[in-house]
Formats: C-alpha cells, sequence, structure tokens
C-alpha cells in the first residue's frame, strides 16, 4: 500500500545530530499526525495539522519540530534529542470531518545513540 | 484514568477457537469507535468501525455498548494470520472541531497456534 509513506524506515543518529522524518500521503486527506510508539506504552500523539496549521501540540519538548509545507506532506525536525526518543515515529493522515479513520504510514524506527 | 482500557493479554488459542477482546473508555461524549490491528514491528491499520448497532466483517463482530462504555470484538474461527496486536481506539471531540482525536489502547496481544 502507499497512501502514506514515510522516510526513512529506519534512522540511527547521534544526540548532537539533526536529522528530518518525512511523510506523505497520497490519499487527499486534509489532516496529518505525527505519533510516538514506545514498547509497551499506547500511541503518544504528538502533533496534529489541519489544512497545513498546527491545530494540536501535546507538550512535546522543543527537540522536536514539525512543519506542514502542504496538506500532502509532513516533517518532523529532529535535533539534539536523547536516548529516551528512541521509539516507532508514525506519521498518519484522514480526512476532516466528524467520523473518521487515520491511515497510517509504516514508521521510521528511530534510535538515539 | 486513562482513556481507554484494554485487557493487554496475551490471548494464546489454537487455530478455529473464538476468542473476545474487551476495551472500556472513559469519556461518555466519545463518538466514533474504531479496531485496529497492529502486526510486530509494523503500523497500525484500521480493522473495523463499531457501530452502536453492532457489526460484522467477514469472522470479526465488534460490539458497542454506550450505557457500560465498552466495546468488544469477537473473532470466530482464528486463523494463523489473526496473530496480532488489537489496538482499541475511541474519538473524542472537542468543541468546535471537526477533527476529533484518537485516543488508542495500549493493544491486547492474540498468538493463534497451529
Amino acid at each position: 500500500e502507499t497512501g502514506v509513506t514515510q522516510t526513512p524506515r529506519h534512522l540511527v543518529m547521534g544526540m548532537t545530530n539533526k536529522k528530518s522524518l518525512k511523510c506523505e500521503q497520497h490519499l487527499g486527506h486534509n489532516a496529518m499526525y505525527w505519533y510516538k510508539q514506545s514498547a509497551k506504552k499506547p500511541l503518544e500523539l504528538m502533533f496534529v495539522y489541519s489544512l497545513e496549521e498546527r491545530v494540536e501540540n501535546n507538550s512535546v519538548p522543543s527537540r522536536f519540530s514539525p512543519e506542514c509545507p502542504n496538506s500532502s506532506h509532513l516533517f518532523l525536525h529532529l535535533h539534539t534529542l536523547q536516548p529516551e526518543d528512541s521509539a516507532l515515529y508514525l506519521c498518519a493522515s484522514s480526512p476532516s470531518g466528524l467520523r473518521h479513520e487515520q491511515y497510517f504510514g509504516p514508521g521510521t524506527r528511530l534510535t538515539v545513540t | 484514568r486513562k482513556e481507554v482500557e484494554q485487557d493487554p493479554g496475551p490471548f494464546n488459542v489454537p487455530e478455529g477457537a473464538t476468542v473476545a477482546f474487551n476495551c472500556t473508555y472513559s469519556n461518555s461524549a466519545s463518538q466514533s469507535f474504531f479496531w485496529y490491528r497492529q502486526d510486530c514491528r509494523k503500523e497500525p491499520k484500521l480493522l473495523m468501525s463499531v457501530y452502536s448497532s453492532g457489526n460484522e466483517d467477514g469472522r470479526f463482530t465488534a460490539q458497542l455498548n454506550r450505557a457500560s462504555q465498552y466495546i468488544s470484538l469477537l473473532i470466530r474461527d482464528s486463523k494463523l494470520s489473526d496473530s496480532a496486536t488489537y489496538l482499541c481506539v475511541v474519538n473524542l471531540y472537542d468543541r468546535g472541531s471537526t477533527l476529533g482525536r484518537l485516543y488508542f489502547g495500549r493493544g491486547t496481544q492474540l498468538t493463534v497456534w497451529p
């Protein structure tokens, strides 16, 4: 399936590095999301964009910086991360509206060393 | 209190068995409900929406009890390929928002053995 794609699929970075995660959706959706999934924990919503405007930021540390240049693309810029930031980062999209499902990309598995 | 609570399992059942998962949610204003499936090291994928009247999709049956704030998923005639983690998901709308927000349970792990 190619509805929502994410690159890279795997990333290893040091604590002083700067990297970016990319997400692209081909579904014509208006909303995009970043989630973090750590072992043994439920998915944690990080950011929500609706029509390229950030509508939710769930107290995420500033070392994570999202960017949504258009309704099809979403980035997560990373800098000075900590080892506890190692996790699976999932992008999702959904149509706007009162009843919607979210469709997930394959995720980027991030390891911070 | 967690928004969505699930029994984490694991559930280990033989092929052909019937297995049921339960889920409770805390906010009575929740508007829509889903079951997602997540395979090991993969992304969650929508399995089915859950409607008030209950709904069925092949071997899968979902039920919603709004009064008890309870959702269930029944899998009949389990297959090896059903082995996965099943996530209970609730959508809650803030006043004035058209998006809502999904709350995920921790998931229930199912292993079907031959």
